[in-house]
């Protein structure tokens, strides 16, 4: 069975950082694309970051980049969302997502991390 | 990269057919067949129900279906049920290599 189950969230004041953490299993985790995708509360899906299985090719949404980092390791099943200058804007539910293998959608998904950024 | 377009809200009554529609532009959903559509229950997590455009996984009941045209995609419901009344986004790949989701979509059971 995939399981994608997220950790690392919590409450942190505007300019703090935090890290996700996603830890997969249930597949051949160096073999897919991950993705995160938040929820500000009451609102719609956003996507946020990619990291493809060689954890060399990244991507970012442009509200984000420069402020959090992707990374993978494939010997832990994990993926890290380094969150770093976070705003009250980046507020949300973070979800670990798993893209469907050499394909351009989203397949499995995990529960969530709360991430509120307040003072 | 701007949200896709979509309508706030759709209702409809049991066994009638609705359709949502989801607009982008050149750059996502008029160059890519990858468009994607998901359904989130209050408190859940999304759950896919089609992709690249018009394919429904296997476990996704027939009643979903999906087209599109130029910028735009549409996704349609038909013989609504109240196990149905959830919100739906659309995503589409973009000529950035990144992804963008839609704006949602409530649709209500009446």
């Amino acid at each position: 069975e995939v399981q994608l189950v997220e950790s690392g969230g919590g409450l942190v004041q505007p300019g703090g950082s935090l890290r996700l953490s996603c830890a997969a299993s249930g597949f051949t985790f160096s073999t897919y694309w991950i993705h995160w995708v938040r929820q500000a509360p009451g609102k719609g899906l956003m996507w946020v970051s990619r990291i493809k299985f060689d954890g060399i090719t990244t991507n970012y949404a442009d509200s984000v980049k420069g402020r959090f980092t992707i990374s993978r390791d494939n010997a832990k099943n994990t993926v890290h969302l380094q969150m770093n200058s976070l705003r009250a804007e980046d507020t949300g539910v973070y979800y670990c997502v798993r893209g469907a293998k050499w394909a351009y959608f989203f397949d499995y998904w995990g529960q969530g991390s709360l991430v509120t950024v307040s003072s | 990269q701007s949200a896709l377009t979509q309508p706030a809200s759709v209702s409809g009554s049991p066994g009638q057919s609705i359709t949502i529609s989801c607009t982008g532009t050149s750059s996502d959903i008029g160059s890519y067949n990858y468009v994607s559509w998901y359904q989130q229950h209050p408190g859940k997590a999304p759950k896919l129900i089609l992709y690249d455009v018009s394919n429904r996984p296997s476990e996704v009941s027939n009643r979903f279906s999906s087209s599109k045209s130029g910028n735009t995609a549409s996704l349609t419901i038909s013989g609504l049920q109240a196990e149905d009344e959830a919100d739906y986004y659309c995503n589409s790949y973009t000529s950035s290599s990144t992804y963008v989701f839609g704006t949602g979509t409530k649709v209500t059971v009446l």
